[in-house]
């Protein structure tokens, strides 16, 4: 069975590093794109980038590009999405989802989210 | 950027009654469509792709039609565990591939 199992909640201050992770099983992070997608408080779902873990090739969102990163450890199956300095801007639920194939580009499995609260 | 319009942003049906869904592509996007649900405290989860081809698992009643513009999913005969909120998804120009504000679907 494919799951996405990502790390636990975080509560952070604003100006701190994070780095949360997507740990595919079932079957291997390689061959798929792997996807983020943030969800603030309330709202819907926003498409933020995708890698490739297998050569970490990456593809932002405009929205997001500079804002976040994004790599992967094929070795051990996970996928991350970090920030260098935290806002409270960036208080939300983000998700790691795989993408169906190369050339279908909708996400077929999620992961159960991981809660990031920004606050002083 | 291709932007994605869902209406109505609520709709109130009762329970075994046909919802009908809507989402608009500011450009063509051929039948690259897909559709997700998402219940309170939940992950989304696919429910249409191709526009119209139901993922694995997911109960006949939800069905999913149109290309280039204008694109509908209908529930059939709404059961309790349909009232949620409806994403779709445009993937055929890419990246990004945004999705829709999200309708979401409560009981009348």
């Amino acid at each position: 069975e494919v799951q996405l199992v990502q790390s636990g909640a975080e509560v952070k201050k604003p100006g701190e590093s994070l780095r949360i992770s997507c740990k595919g099983s079932g079957y291997s992070l390689t061959g798929h794109w792997v996807g983020w997608v943030r969800q603030m408080p309330g709202k819907g779902l926003e498409w933020m980038g995708i890698i490739y873990p297998d050569d970490s090739d990456t593809r932002y969102s405009p929205s997001f590009q500079g804002q976040v990163t994004m790599s992967a450890d094929k070795s051990i199956s996970t996928a991350y999405l970090q920030w260098s300095s935290l806002k409270a801007s960036d208080t939300a639920m983000y998700y790691c989802a795989r993408k169906h194939s190369n050339y279908e580009h909708f996400f077929d499995y999620w992961g159960q989210g991981t809660l990031v609260t920004v606050s002083s | 950027e291709i932007v994605m319009t869902q209406s109505p942003a609520t709709l109130s049906v009762s329970p075994g009654e046909r919802a009908t869904l809507s989402c608009r592509a500011s450009q063509s996007v051929s039948n690259s469509l897909a559709w997700y649900q998402q219940k309170p405290g939940q992950a989304p989860r696919l429910l249409i792709y191709g526009a119209s081809t139901r993922a694995t698992g997911i109960p006949a009643r939800f069905s999913g039609s149109g290309s280039g513009t204008e694109f509908t999913l209908t529930i059939s005969s709404l059961q309790s565990e349909d009232f949620a909120v409806y994403y779709c998804q445009q993937y055929n120009n890419w990246p990004p591939y945004p999705f829709g504000q999200g309708t979401k679907l409560e009981i009348k």
